[in-house]
């Protein structure tokens, strides 16, 4: 297995389009997570699913911001209308976790995006 | 609410020097606190992890950190800097056992190492 993978690795997008991003967790990880990191400053929690289902959205999840595990393996996080204020590093984890416990979450090399 | 204060935005020291890199939390019930490195264009990785067992806990890479409840920190050290070590560093704390949960990271500390 070659760890999580985040597509693309960078993207550039002009104010007020719409961008999605794919993460594909480690095949036997039944949980995903998704983070944002702006320069200078540790990654923020923004969701976290079980399977397919959204358990935690964090505040900084706008209306903007929706994001979809739909069989339980890949995940798309979606920013509508983006804003400048998007610009930042959009890291997404995995892990397994097994009767209440977790094993240690991978992170993926992130989306960089950009809006211009 | 839980929170980490990183202090030292930049930490610079030789190779072969001891490195000290400095985490304090706050939390209103026993915290689960983390060490995690960042290599350039990389994504994060799990250095270390405190959950209330060992206060002294080991990690990967030669990096070890000690719980102080006393003194609410969690400070990362290794005996003898590597140049491979150059990279930011992440204290990061939870109230639950898994690594990756409602994680709240502090802001990072760069570390560099001089020849």
């Amino acid at each position: 297995d070659t760890g999580v993978s985040q597509d693309p690795r960078h993207k550039i997008t002009k104010r007020g389009q719409n961008v999605t991003f794919r993460c594909d967790p480690i095949s036997e990880h039944n949980r995903l997570y998704w983070y944002r990191q702006t320069l200078g400053q540790g990654p923020e929690f923004l969701t976290y699913f079980q399977n397919e289902a959204q358990l935690e959205k964090s505040r900084l999840l706008s209306d903007r911001f929706s994001a979809e595990r739909p069989k339980g393996s890949f995940s798309t996080l979606e920013i509508q209308r983006t804003e400048q204020g998007d610009s930042a590093m959009y890291l997404c984890a995995s892990s397994l976790g097994v009767r209440g416990q977790n094993t240690e979450a991978f992170f993926g090399q992130g989306t960089r995006l950009t809006v211009v | 609410a839980q929170s980490v204060t990183q202090l030292g935005s930049h930490v610079s020291v030789s190779e072969g020097a001891l490195v000290l890199l400095r985490c304090n939390y706050s939390s209103s019930v026993p915290p689960y606190l983390f060490w995690y490195v960042q290599y350039p264009n990389q994504g994060l990785q799990l250095l270390l992890k405190y959950t209330s067992a060992a206060t002294l806990v080991k990690g990967i890479n030669g990096f070890e950190a000690e719980f102080k409840k006393s003194e609410t920190s969690f400070h990362l050290t290794k005996p003898s800097a590597h140049m491979s070590d150059a990279a930011e560093y992440f204290c990061a704390v939870s109230d639950r056992p898994s690594s990756a949960s409602k994680i709240i990271f502090g802001s990072g500390t760069r570390l560099s190492i001089r020849p």
